[in-house]
């Protein structure tokens, strides 16, 4: 059972480059998430999709834009890199947004981006 | 300005003993609470959680408890082991914001054998 699979793992990038950090999930789940760690501040929440068919801004949605494929994938997209991008990036799923009792989130192992 | 803080950016402990991890909000609208353990090269796993509706919620060794009126809360791990060596995170969501976590920033923790 993969759970949350997200590619590539690593990737570094020249200020001004785009790329597609990718993200699918295989528990069926209806929600899903992107997160990036930076040292000190925990994980934040860039971007979330509650179901398939929407998504919404989280907490650093700024120089970001993602895109729910279908129930099973969601990627998320720089469109012009900064070194302020640089991070260890999180896809997760959760079964149902509003469900928090039995909701918590599934994670990826990471993707780990280098802007130049 | 960071919602949900770990104060102690690393913790040591000896094999067998206790190990307290604490964390603290400011926002009075958090009423679900989760602790997050991260291997590295790994994604956080789900480990324990809380509502605000209870003050302890236990776990086989992992205990956590909640202090609403001063807005604490700690993970309590009895006894250590070498495994538990991880970083842990502490995270935090409103009613009526599903499932949108606050996290706090970390705290590592080494269990010497």
């Amino acid at each position: 059972n993969a759970g949350v699979t997200q590619t590539p793992k690593f990737q570094v990038l020249k200020t001004g480059q785009s790329m597609t950090l990718q993200c699918a999930q295989d528990m069926n789940h209806n929600s899903m998430y992107w997160y990036r760690q930076d040292p000190g501040m925990g994980l934040r929440l860039i971007y979330y999709s509650a179901s398939e068919g929407t998504t919404d801004k989280g907490e650093v949605p700024n120089g970001y834009n993602v895109s729910r494929l279908n129930k099973r994938e969601f990627s998320l997209r720089l469109e012009s890199a900064a070194p302020s991008q640089t991070s260890v990036y999180f896809c997760a799923s959760s079964p149902w947004w509003a469900d928090r009792a039995t909701g918590e989130l599934f994670f990826g192992e990471g993707s780990r981006l280098t802007v130049l | 300005d960071q919602q949900v803080k770990q104060n102690s950016p690393s913790l040591s402990v000896q094999e067998g003993r206790i190990s307290i991890l604490n964390c603290d909000y400011t926002n009075s609208m958090f009423d679900y609470f989760l602790w997050y353990k991260k291997y590295p090269a790994e994604g956080p796993t789900f480990l324990i959680s809380i509502s605000s509706i209870k003050d302890k919620n236990e776990d086989g060794r992992f205990t956590v408890f909640l202090n609403k009126s001063a807005k604490h809360l700690s993970l309590h791990i009895v006894p250590s082991q070498p495994g538990d060596s991880a970083v842990y995170f502490c995270a935090a969501s409103e009613n009526n914001a599903g499932n949108m976590l606050t996290f706090g920033g970390g705290t590592r923790l080494m269990v010497k054998p």
